[in-house]
């Protein structure tokens, strides 16, 4: 029973061309995270959405977008991605309603940038 | 977030007791130690959390010391499926806190 659902898996793009990675859940929980972790390095975080409040770390690049269109689904854009974008992106969930904060991951999507 | 401290790597017999510290000694009175552990290739997975009390699930053990400035994941019986990357993380309840991820320690259990 999947809660979290990260496509694709795997994603190839190419240098410059635009690519979104898509999330979505089955938990209804009201926050969503986005994480981008490089080989042999930690998950780094690039944004949430509190409900429907964005919140952007300071350094994440303008190249990275995000939508949430509704509570299930959470899209991360890559406007002209970079060698350096190249990485596992992370989609995680979270509610505040038990009290009990912890987080959610999905398998992950893989990107490849040639 | 308050800070962390962890060792990045530790190893382990199979079988035996796994033991990962982690100190946190600016941990704030309202914030929870929580444990995730991330398996190669896959997102990373909630294990186990607490406040002052020790506390024990079906994945783990989580030992507080009495002054609350570090902690000990306790894995009674590693086996092979237990080697990941280990995370220790504090943060309030109360209110929203976005969650940032330490180094970890990379444990390894030796058949």
């Amino acid at each position: 029973d999947a809660m979290v659902i990260q496509n694709p898996r795997y994603q190839v793009t190419q240098f410059g061309k635009p690519v979104t990675l898509s999330c979505s859940q089955t938990l209804n929980h009201n926050v969503m995270y986005w994480y981008q972790q490089k080989s042999s390095q930690a998950p780094k975080l690039l944004f949430h959405y509190y409900d429907k409040d964005f919140n952007n770390e300071a350094d994440t690049p303008d190249n990275f977008q995000s939508r949430r269109p509704n509570t299930s689904f959470c899209f991360l854009d890559i406007r002209s991605p970079g060698l350096g974008d190249a990485a596992m992106y992370l989609c995680a969930t979270s509610s505040q309603s038990t009290g009990i904060e912890k987080l959610f991951f999905g398998s992950g999507t893989q990107l490849s940038v040639l | 977030d308050a800070k962390t401290t962890q060792p990045p790597s530790m190893d382990c017999a199979e079988g035996r007791a796994a033991n990962l510290p982690c100190n946190h000694s600016t941990i704030s009175g309202n914030e929870y130690v929580y444990w995730y552990r991330q398996i190669h290739s896959q997102g990373p997975q909630y294990i186990i959390h607490g406040l002052k009390n020790n506390e024990t699930n079906e994945m783990a053990s989580l030992i507080i010391t009495e002054d609350r400035k570090s902690s000990t994941l306790i894995l009674p019986h590693a086996t092979l499926r237990d080697t990941a990357v280990y995370y220790c993380i504090v943060r309030v309840h109360e209110g929203y806190q976005k969650v940032t991820f330490g180094t970890g320690t990379k444990l390894q259990v030796i058949p």
